[in-house]
């Protein structure tokens, strides 16, 4: 089984509507991240959560919002999609300062979504 | 900010050969870490190699080696013995001590020829 996991790996979905992207993990790390990943622009950071009580916005936050359920938890959420919110977002994760930190992000296998 | 520049959108080798993907950074920061990402067809983002700023010792991971020029901020991928696996998408990815965000590259797409 795959250590970081993103449900649904395919989406369609109608401009207007809501969508949660979901990701849980199996690793232990306390930091969780959203990145959304366009053709030409490489992955940019949406938002991201060091734990449960501490949520950040990334540099590409707007229209978007996150829950951190739980440690293992964090979800992803378009309150109103919208067609240039179509793109492949990537949940991850990293490990926290106090355990052998490298910086290296642990990244689940994408969510594709698309909104028409 | 920082920046992260993959000037090469596609390159192409010929299975076995050696090929060099090129990563250029902008950063006033002395400690940091760079990484090379893989994404295959699967859409996986797998690490390929890191590399510690304040380590002159260039990383090497079996048929993977970078060339670090801190001073150029130049981070280089070679690909030794390319395999058919390699085909992919590359990312040259930074990040800082005092920044949350990992900074990506727009991306290299490798082809291998067999």
């Amino acid at each position: 089984d795959a250590d970081v996991t993103q449900t649904p790996r395919n989406r369609i979905t109608k401009t207007g509507k809501r969508i949660m992207l979901e990701c849980s993990q199996t690793k232990g790390h306390d930091r969780m991240y959203w990145y959304r990943q366009d053709p030409g622009l490489g992955l940019r950071l949406i938002y991201y959560s060091f734990d449960v009580k501490d949520i950040n916005k990334g540099e590409i936050s707007d229209g978007y919002s996150v829950s951190r359920q739980a440690q293992a938890k964090f979800s992803l959420s378009l309150e109103s999609a919208i067609p240039n919110q179509t793109a492949l977002y990537f949940c991850a994760t990293s490990a926290d300062l106090r355990d052998s930190y490298t910086g290296e992000l642990f990244f689940g296998e994408g969510s594709r979504l698309t909104v028409l | 900010a920082q920046t992260v520049t993959q000037s090469q959108p596609e390159m192409s080798v010929q299975e076995a050969e050696t090929v060099t993907l090129s990563c250029t950074y902008d950063t006033s920061e002395s400690d940091y870490y760079l990484f090379w990402y893989k994404q295959p067809p699967s859409r996986q983002m797998i690490l390929v190699i890191r590399q510690e700023a304040y380590k002159q010792q260039n990383a090497t991971e079996n048929r993977f080696s970078v060339n670090f020029q801190k001073a150029a901020k130049s981070f280089s991928l070679k690909i030794s013995d390319s395999q058919l696996g390699d085909a992919a998408m590359y990312f040259c990815a930074y990040k800082d001590f005092g920044n949350e965000k990992l900074t990506f590259g727009t991306g290299t797409r490798l082809t291998i020829i067999p």
